[in-house]
C-alpha cells in the first residue's frame, strides 16, 4: 500500500526567502508524481508533473525534483511572496495498471509580508 | 467548457437521504477521478473512470457509494443511505489520458445533519 508523507505539516517564512517542501513515498513504482496547491476553501490548482524518468520540472519560481529510488521529491519555491500562501499537495498515482492517487496530507505554508 | 465544474457546490440534505452529485470535466478529457478531503487532510481516492467504465473502484468505502459516466463524459457519484461521517468535501479530476495530468474541480461540499 503505497503512503505518502509531507515534511514539514505547516511552515512560516518571511517575503523573499527560498524554500523547500518535501514528499515522501514508500513504493517506488510510480509512473510520475504531481504537486499542487489548495487555497482554503477552494479546489487543487495543478503546480508540475514530473514523470517518472524525468529528474526535475521547472515552471516559473517553482522547481521540482523526483528521486524514485529513494522515494523522494521536493518542491523548492523561490523568492517566496504573500500569494504563494497555500496548502501545498504531492500526488503518486500506483503503478500496476490501477489507477488509484495517493495524496500526502499537505504542507501548509504562509508567506509573512 | 474551460475547466472542471461540480454541482452543487453546496449540499445539506439528512441522515438516511440518497444524494447525487455532479462532475463536468475538461472536454475531451478520458479520465475521471473522484475524491474525498475531509479537513485537514488530503484527498482520498474513491473511484477511476476511463472512458465509460470504472477501472478502479478499490477507493469507495462500501456498498452505499455508486458512481456512473454512462456517455464517458459527465459523471455523477451517487450516495445512498448518507450518514453523518459521509461528510465531506467532494472532489473531482480529469486528464487528458490515463495517468496524465489532473485538473480539479471546485468540490462539493456535502453536509449531513
Amino acid at each position: 500500500k503505497q503512503e505518502v508523507t509531507q515534511i514539514p505539516a505547516a511552515l512560516s517564512v518571511p517575503e523573499g526567502e527560498n524554500l523547500v517542501l518535501n514528499c515522501s513515498f514508500t513504493d517506488s513504482a510510480i509512473y510520475n508524481l504531481q504537486w499542487f496547491r489548495q487555497d482554503p476553501g477552494k479546489g487543487l490548482t495543478s503546480l508540475l508533473l514530473i514523470q517518472s524518468s524525468q529528474r526535475e520540472q521547472t515552471s516559473g519560481r517553482l522547481n521540482a525534483s523526483l528521486d524514485k529510488s529513494s522515494g523522494r521529491s521536493t518542491l523548492y519555491i523561490a523568492a517566496s511572496q504573500p500569494g504563494d500562501s497555500a496548502t501545498y499537495l504531492c500526488a503518486v498515482p500506483n503503478s500496476g495498471g490501477y489507477q488509484k492517487v495517493t495524496f500526502g496530507t499537505g504542507t501548509k505554508l504562509q508567506v509573512i509580508p | 467548457g474551460a475547466g472542471v465544474s461540480q454541482t452543487p457546490s453546496n449540499k445539506v440534505t439528512e441522515k438516511g437521504k440518497y444524494v447525487e452529485l455532479r462532475c463536468d470535466p475538461i472536454s475531451g478529457h478520458t479520465a475521471l477521478y473522484w475524491y474525498r478531503q475531509s479537513l485537514g487532510q488530503g484527498p482520498e481516492f474513491l473511484i477511476y473512470f476511463q472512458g465509460t467504465g470504472a477501472a478502479d473502484d478499490s477507493g469507495l468505502p462500501n456498498d452505499r457509494f455508486f458512481a456512473v459516466r454512462p456517455e464517458g463524459s459527465v459523471s455523477t457519484l451517487k450516495i445512498q443511505r448518507t450518514e453523518r461521517g459521509d461528510s465531506a468535501v467532494y472532489l473531482c479530476a480529469s486528464s487528458k489520458e490515463a495517468v496524465g495530468e489532473q485538473f480539479f474541480g471546485p468540490g462539493t461540499r456535502l453536509t449531513v445533519l
